[in-house]
């Protein structure tokens, strides 16, 4: 089955300890992306990688890394994780033609509280 | 600076009849929108999409139209069915960036 696995769905921690959220896809995607879900401001994207070793930042990256070591896996750093990005964190991928992308497949989500 | 706008938090509609859920964006460079709908505790699932060239797209209940020139983006589902009660977003790409709207959640009555 296609889809996109993060993992954990649940984290739970305290202030400066640093954490990685995992995300794999089997649909063999080139582009892989993280967003963030907060009340009233929608999905806002964090990091993307249009393939193996190319990443660029989206909108709110400040607090945030990626890596894109393999094509499958796209895994979130949180170095020093501070209240303020308690959000539910999305991963997803797509299909990427030399015309654009095309939809995106979105991962389970990460409900994420830093205490 | 929002680019994709959804400016109803929340629409009620009885069953059967439409739905019309709405979204502005003001880049012009986009070429590319969708829809997405999510239920609680899972991922946002793809639901139609258009390209810049066209103007309607059609899938079984649902329908979007896009209006270029007011930059304004619309979902109709018909008729409206109380799973259809969701969170639906809009969202548009440039190429290799999508931008997402705040989402707009759909209460169907049964």
């Amino acid at each position: 089955e296609a889809q996109v696995t993060q993992n954990p769905r649940y984290l739970i921690t305290v202030t400066g300890k640093k954490l990685t959220v995992t995300c794999s896809q089997n649909m063999n995607h080139e582009y892989m992306s993280w967003y963030r879900q907060d009340p009233g401001l929608g999905l806002r994207q964090i990091y993307y990688s249009m393939n193996v070793e190319v990443t660029d930042k989206g909108d709110v990256p400040e607090g945030y890394k990626v890596s894109r070591k393999e094509k499958r896996n796209f895994p979130l750093i949180l170095e020093s994780p501070s209240p303020n990005q308690t959000s539910l964190y999305f991963c997803a991928s797509s299909l990427f033609w030399g015309g654009g992308l095309e939809k995106l497949f979105f991962g389970s989500g990460t409900q994420l509280s830093v205490l | 600076d929002q680019q994709v706008k959804q400016n109803s938090p929340s629409l009620s509609v009885q069953e059967g009849r439409i739905s019309i859920l709405n979204c502005d964006y003001t880049n012009s460079m986009f070429d590319y929108f969708l829809w997405y709908k999510k239920y609680p505790a899972e991922g946002p699932t793809f639901l139609i999409s258009i390209s810049s060239i066209k103007d309607k797209n059609e899938d079984g209940r649902f329908t979007v139209f896009l209006n270029k020139s007011a930059k304004h983006l619309s979902l109709h589902i018909v008729p409206s069915q109380p799973g259809d009660s969701a969170v639906y977003f809009c969202a548009a790409s440039t190429g290799n960036q999508f931008y997402f709207g705040t989402g707009t959640s759909l209460t169907v009555i049964p």
